[in-house]
Order: structure tokens, then C-alpha cells, then sequence
């Protein structure tokens, strides 16, 4: 079956500062890795990795994966109130739109 | 260009009973996937459709079903409501079936009594 799971469950920081939200996964047909950050209802689109080692990048958000080791990583820096939110890491895998989601990171960034 | 709607928003609902919520897609997108969303589980994958056809269906009980109609809306239904069916349950559209980036919807707020 597949599986998801993300670390810590939960984190609270100051603002200023930097996170790093990880991601580890084990899947059948491995096709991409996606972020989505969830503030209220519904999950908002972030970024989709689908090789190894080049990051991507929007603003102070960064992810990287390393497929060789199966996991994934998603930087936030300089944190901002803003920022507070779960942040979903999901894989798709298999011929289709099966998509498993982790359990999510909640984020809160304190003034 | 319109979301992803779902309706309706919130609905209260007693044991036994059966529930269906409703999905409109993004225009142009053929691709509706239904997740549960839980505090302690997450989002849980229930079913795909594509082009009318379920692809991909998640570990849930048969009394969990959908469909998708021409048009790519796409209702799903639960029957015999359990306290534990209590939960968001959000839609997601995308264009391209393979990629996994996915457009979710506001959720439906399903409270079981």
C-alpha cells in the first residue's frame, strides 16, 4: 500500500525564522511529489517535483527530492504569520490520478 | 475561470441515513478525485473518475460510491451514515490525468449525529 509520511506533526516558531518540513514516501510507480499548504478549506497548490536534486523555488519557499532516498524537503525562510497553515505533502503514483497524501505538518508562526 | 465547486458547504445528517455531495469541476477538466479529510487521518484518497469511469478507488467501505457525468461533474454518496463518516470531504479537479497536480475545492462539511 502506499505510503506517505511526514515530520514533525506539528511545529511552532517565530517569525524570522527557518523551517524545514520533511516528506518521506513509499510508493508503487513513482510519478511526482507535490506540496499543497491548506490555511482554511481547501489545499493550495505549491510546487511538484518529479526529479531528483533540482529545486524548485517561489518567493522564500523552497523544495528539493531526492528519489534515490525517497523523501522530500520544503524550505520556508525569513517566516512570515502568513506562513501558518498544514502543509500536505502528496505522491502521485500509477498509471492514473492516484494521489496519497501524508498526515500534513501544521505550521503556526508566531509574532 | 471558475473553481472547483462543491455544495453544499455544511450539512447535518443522523446515523443511517444516506448523504450524496455534488462536484463541479473546473472548466475544461475531465479528472474529479474525492478525498475524506479527518484530524487524525488526514486526507484519505476515496475514488477517481475520468471521461465518466471510475479509475482509481481508495480503501472505503462500499457504502461509499460516486460517479461522473458527461458534463465531468461528479456526486458521490454515502449510505448508512456511521458517527465515524463525519468529516471534509473535498473534491479535486485536474487537466492532465498523470501529473498529480490537483485543484481542490472549498469541501463539504459532513457532521453525522
Amino acid at each position: 500500500e502506499d505510503k506517505v509520511v511526514q515530520s514533525p506533526l506539528s511545529l511552532v516558531v517565530h517569525e524570522g525564522d527557518t523551517v524545514t518540513l520533511n516528506c518521506s514516501y513509499e510508493v508503487t510507480n513513482f510519478r511526482s511529489l507535490l506540496w499543497y499548504k491548506q490555511e482554511k478549506k481547501a489545499p493550495t497548490f505549491l510546487f511538484m517535483l518529479t526529479s531528483s536534486g533540482i529545486e524548485k523555488k517561489s518567493g522564500r519557499l523552497s523544495s528539493i527530492l531526492d528519489k534515490k532516498e525517497l523523501f522530500s524537503i520544503l524550505n520556508i525562510t525569513a517566516t512570515q504569520t502568513g506562513d501558518s497553515a498544514i502543509y500536505l505533502c502528496a505522491v502521485s503514483s500509477g498509471g492514473y490520478q492516484k494521489v496519497t497524501f501524508g498526515t500534513g505538518t501544521k505550521l503556526q508562526v508566531i509574532p | 475561470k471558475a473553481g472547483v465547486t462543491q455544495t453544499p458547504r455544511y450539512l447535518i445528517k443522523t446515523r443511517g441515513q444516506q448523504v450524496t455531495l455534488s462536484c463541479s469541476p473546473i472548466s475544461g477538466h475531465r479528472s474529479v478525485s474525492w478525498y475524506q479529510q479527518t484530524p487524525g487521518q488526514g486526507l484519505q484518497f476515496l475514488f477517481e473518475y475520468f471521461s465518466e469511469t471510475q479509475r482509481n478507488k481508495g480503501n472505503f467501505p462500499g457504502r461509499f460510491s460516486g460517479r461522473q457525468f458527461s458534463n465531468s461533474r461528479s456526486e458521490m454518496n454515502v449510505s448508512t451514515l456511521e458517527l465515524g463518516d463525519s468529516a471534509l470531504y473535498l473534491c479535486a479537479s485536474s487537466f492532465d490525468r498523470k501529473d498529480g497536480e490537483l485543484f481542490f475545492g472549498e469541501g463539504s462539511r459532513l457532521t453525522v449525529l
